[in-house]
């Protein structure tokens, strides 16, 4: 079955600092999404993207988080300025068409210190 | 809005047992439903979903999970637990937009041998 690839799978970063989480959707996807999972929270939707717009975002995705697909494979989540409850795992999915299921990735443990 | 009860964050059968993951959904439009499970280290893996149709609904590994309108529930039942199904599972609803799939907050199942 086909994946969705995230990388790096551990990112560990001081407050302040910019972080870029990448994800490397299936090829033929055309929406994208971020989650994030809270140690013992449930998995938080933060924003959808389709055709190279912002399709929806949760009240958790404020000015310091924005996502971009740059080159037509890679889509990133760029968080500005780290804050202590940036510490989640955060999962990228995709899917084709909006009637079919998401492929989630392995996902990105974040640790702000 | 949508959103998903799952009554019982931690839930312990014995080996062989009968599974019951516990799911109520609350949704003002048909839902979607779907229910992930995520082992330890991994990302999200789809189940199963419902969508329309036939009420009950087959996935991976021997799990099922009806769709009960009048209720208001999707339990997720599996007949004979093995030790290989211990991990986190996740209940979870979106509207036929798709946009934006809402999670509950997951329950843990420990199987003992």
């Amino acid at each position: 079955e086909p994946e969705v690839t995230q990388t790096p799978s551990h990112q560990v970063t001081q407050m302040g600092q910019e972080v870029i989480l990448r994800c490397v959707p299936i090829s033929n996807h055309l929406y994208f999404y971020w989650y994030r999972q809270i140690l013992g929270q449930k998995v938080e939707f933060l924003v959808s993207f389709y055709n190279n717009e912002i399709s929806e975002k949760s009240e958790i995705f404020d000015d310091q988080f924005s996502v971009e697909r740059p080159d037509g494979s890679n889509f990133t989540l760029k968080i500005r300025s780290t804050k202590l409850e940036d510490s989640a795992m955060y999962f990228c999915a995709s899917r084709r068409v909006t009637n079919e299921k998401l492929f989630f990735g392995s996902g990105t443990q974040l640790s702000v210190l | 809005a949508q959103s998903v009860t799952q009554l019982g964050s931690h839930v312990s059968v014995s080996e062989g047992a009968l599974v019951l993951l516990r799911c109520n959904y609350s949704s003002s439009v048909p839902p979607y439903l779907f229910w992930y499970v995520q082992y330890p280290n991994q990302g999200l893996q789809l189940l199963l979903k419902y969508t329309t149709g036939a009420t009950l609904v087959k996935g991976i590994n021997g799990f099922e999970a009806e769709f009960k309108k009048s209720e208001t529930s999707f339990h997720l039942t599996k007949p004979s637990a093995h030790m290989s199904d211990a991990a986190e599972y996740f209940c979870a609803v979106s509207d036929h937009g798709y946009q934006k799939v809402t999670f509950g907050i997951g329950t843990k199942l420990q199987v003992i041998p």
